[in-house]
């Protein structure tokens, strides 16, 4: 079946730098979605990427989806410590009726 | 609020003993989900009901666990038997029936088989 594989698996950085995540797919995605998890939390849509190459903003994060639509990256310029988290990626498998999510990055912000 | 709904939060249960959880959806929302999620990895799939049709069924989801959506509102989810493999969280969600498939999770529900 499909893998999502995220790297790294655990993040720390200090309050104010920056922050990347990456998710790589083992088949071709017809959409990537984000999600963040806070601490004790539950999963929080963030976005989603359809297209090939597509960049989209919201404020500090910067989402990718690849031009192969295989992979994805999430960065946060200037981290706070509101961004503490998990980070998950997710594509659709099969039918597009479930998501198989990737395992997380875990991000910790040192303030 | 108007989020995903699920109870109970928190269950603690002897092995053995069967536990079901409930989940009431975003009302428009005609999809509903049960994944599951242990410490430290993403979320896995194991239900997808249509209205109150089940139309996915995972690997994952063994002949212990049942699910039903009775009137396509809210869904129930059993486990028979629980093991201690079982203790997870079980997050429900939904979304709306379009091609976008964005899902909204409840808080889910902590299960510890002891």
């Amino acid at each position: 079946g499909q893998q999502v594989m995220q790297i790294p698996q655990y993040q720390h950085v200090q309050e104010g730098e920056d922050f990347t995540t990456y998710c790589n797919s083992s088949t071709t995605l017809s959409n990537i979605q984000w999600y963040k998890q806070r601490p004790g939390g539950h999963p929080v849509f963030l976005i989603q990427l359809v297209k090939s190459g597509e960049v989209k903003k919201q404020k500090r994060l910067t989402f990718q989806f690849g031009e192969a639509k295989k992979n994805s990256s999430l960065h946060i310029t200037a981290t706070q410590t509101t961004d503490v988290g998990t980070y998950f990626c997710a594509g659709p498998e099969g039918s597009a009726r479930q998501l198989t999510f990737g395992s997380g990055t875990q991000l910790t912000v040192l303030p | 609020d108007t989020g995903v709904s699920q109870n109970p939060r928190h269950k603690i249960t002897k092995r053995g003993q069967n536990v079901t959880f409930r989940c009431d959806p975003i009302s428009e929302h005609n999809r509903l989900y049960w994944y599951r999620q242990t410490l430290g990895q993403g979320p896995e799939f194991l239900t997808y009901f249509q209205n109150e049709a089940q139309l996915e069924k995972s690997r994952l989801l063994s002949d212990r666990f049942s699910a039903e959506r009775p009137k396509g509102s809210f869904s129930t989810l059993e486990i028979q038997r629980t093991e201690q493999g079982d203790s997870a969280m079980y997050l429900c969600a939904s979304s709306f029936n379009s091609p976008g498939n964005t899902i909204y999770f409840g808080e889910g529900s902590w299960l510890t088989v002891v």
